[in-house]
């Protein structure tokens, strides 16, 4: 089925390791986003991309990284992990037309960083 | 000012009822709004868009109030299963990407 995977679904880390998220998508979007999603604070933006090697600064870009080497896939870098970035992770992929624009949204990811 | 607001809840519903709650944003450029819907743990999924002249989708009936900043989203005999938190979108609303979420609101419906 059509749609954004996203992997791992669920991560531990300690504090200071790195960890990649990955996000795939098979919808030939042009866009990708990284979002993170904490208890009362609802979606934040990341970091995002309009295409194939372009990368953009979200909302909450701070201690993480991204590249978008290839159309389909959107990664997220952690390079030094923090407890404050224990969240739930969500990609999505945009389908834009000219009377529409439709966000499809990966799983998540769980991240615990102790 | 927040840019979308939304009554967080939760708003506890009894089974059949009907229950409306709105969505402010503040930039009057936005182009786009949409509500989406996430149930708990999971991700979000569109629910509808909401057009200029209203639109309605079965049980579901969404507005967009121009001149008061608004959109809305009503939902007729209730079910168990309509039970999940309602996200907002605004695009044109001023974020980065062009997108903006609202922090959602969660609803409950009750048998």
């Amino acid at each position: 089925n059509a749609g954004v995977t996203q992997t791992p679904k669920f991560r531990v880390l300690k504090t200071g390791q790195s960890m990649t998220l990955l996000c795939a998508q098979d919808m030939n979007h042009e866009y990708m986003y990284w979002y993170r999603q904490d208890p009362g604070m609802g979606l934040r933006l990341i970091h995002y991309s309009v295409g194939e090697g372009t990368t953009a600064k979200g909302e909450v870009p701070d201690g993480y990284n991204v590249s978008r080497l290839k159309k389909q896939n959107f990664l997220l870098g952690l390079e030094s992990a923090a407890p404050s970035q224990t969240s739930v992770y969500f990609c999505a992929s945009e389908g834009r037309t000219y009377l529409s624009t439709v966000l499809t949204f990966g799983a998540g990811s769980r991240l615990t960083v102790l | 000012r927040k840019e979308v607001e939304q009554d967080p809840g939760p708003f506890n519903v009894p089974e059949g009822a009907t229950v409306a709650f709105n969505c402010t944003y503040s930039n009057s450029a936005s182009q786009s709004f949409f509500w989406y819907r996430q149930d708990c743990r999971k991700e979000p999924k569109l629910l509808m868009s909401v057009y200029s002249s209203g639109n309605e989708d079965g049980r579901f009936t969404a507005q967009l109030n121009r001149a008061s900043q608004y959109i809305s989203l009503l939902i007729r005999d209730s079910k168990l299963s309509d039970s999940a938190t309602y996200l907002c979108v605004v695009k044109g609303g001023g974020g980065a990407d062009g997108l903006t979420f609202g922090k959602g609101t969660h609803l409950i419906i009750q048998p």
